[in-house]
């Protein structure tokens, strides 16, 4: 059974770099079939997608937030990372990671993390 | 940008029928999928491809797509349905297809 987990800090204060790992077990993330995404989702409200990555490295990130997002991924660790630069208050969120499946006019998460609550604050 | 709209709330008293609506433009030309999320808990898929049911999704649970809505039916709403549910789908303007998310619609079972 696929399981992600995230895992970093809870607690980043506003203007620095909010950072965040995913670590995959039961599956391996350089599997030619699915991206890795990040989704997050400010209390009381809906979701929102971050942005993807390939095991090989290729991105693709939502327009909304693309100045400020990085994701790489470790195949070594079967990890893959967000980074979110000059946070504020309005990033503060539960942020889980998910296996995005993409086809053609399809695309979506089978598997998702348990998530992880961020809070921007100094 | 691209938008999927949902409302806000619905409610149903158990054993009814709920039903949920997504609209957008773009969904005659991209799957929709629909997650159910309850407190504290992350989402679930419950309907992918509009109306396909993953293993272990009870059969109460239904999806259909005409033009531009698509819609989450629940039959025989029970206690434990009462969650939020998002509607998900892709703009596919670009090189990759960009991630849509609709604002979630809260079912109450009153």
């Amino acid at each position: 059974q696929l399981q992600l987990q995230e895992s970093g800090p809870g607690l980043v204060k506003p203007s620095e770099t909010l950072s965040l790992t995913c670590t995959v077990s039961g599956g391996s993330i350089s599997s030619s079939s699915y991206y890795w995404g990040w989704i997050r989702q400010p209390p009381g409200k809906g979701l929102e997608w971050i942005g993807s990555i390939y095991y090989s490295g290729s991105t693709y990130y939502n327009p909304s937030l693309k100045s400020r997002v990085t994701i790489s991924v470790d195949t070594s660790k079967n990890q893959f990372s967000l980074k979110l630069s000059s946070v504020t208050a309005a990033d503060t969120a539960v942020y889980y990671c998910a296996r995005h499946l993409i086809a053609a006019a399809a695309t979506h998460f089978d598997y998702w993390g348990q998530g992880t609550l961020v809070t921007v604050s100094s | 940008s691209y938008e999927l709209t949902q409302p806000p709330s619905v409610s149903v008293s158990p054993g009814q029928t709920a039903r949920i609506t997504c609209s957008g433009d773009a969904l005659p030309k991209q799957y929709a999928y629909w997650y159910q999320q309850k407190p504290g808990q992350a989402p679930v898929l419950v309907i992918y491809k509009d109306s396909e049911r993953p293993s272990g999704i009870p059969e109460r649970f239904s999806g259909s797509s005409s033009g531009t809505t698509v819609t989450l039916t629940i039959s025989g709403v029970q206690a434990e349905d009462e969650a939020d549910y998002y509607c998900q789908s892709a703009d596919s303007s670009g090189t990759y297809p960009h991630v849509v998310f609709g604002g979630g619609t809260k079912l109450t079972v009153l």
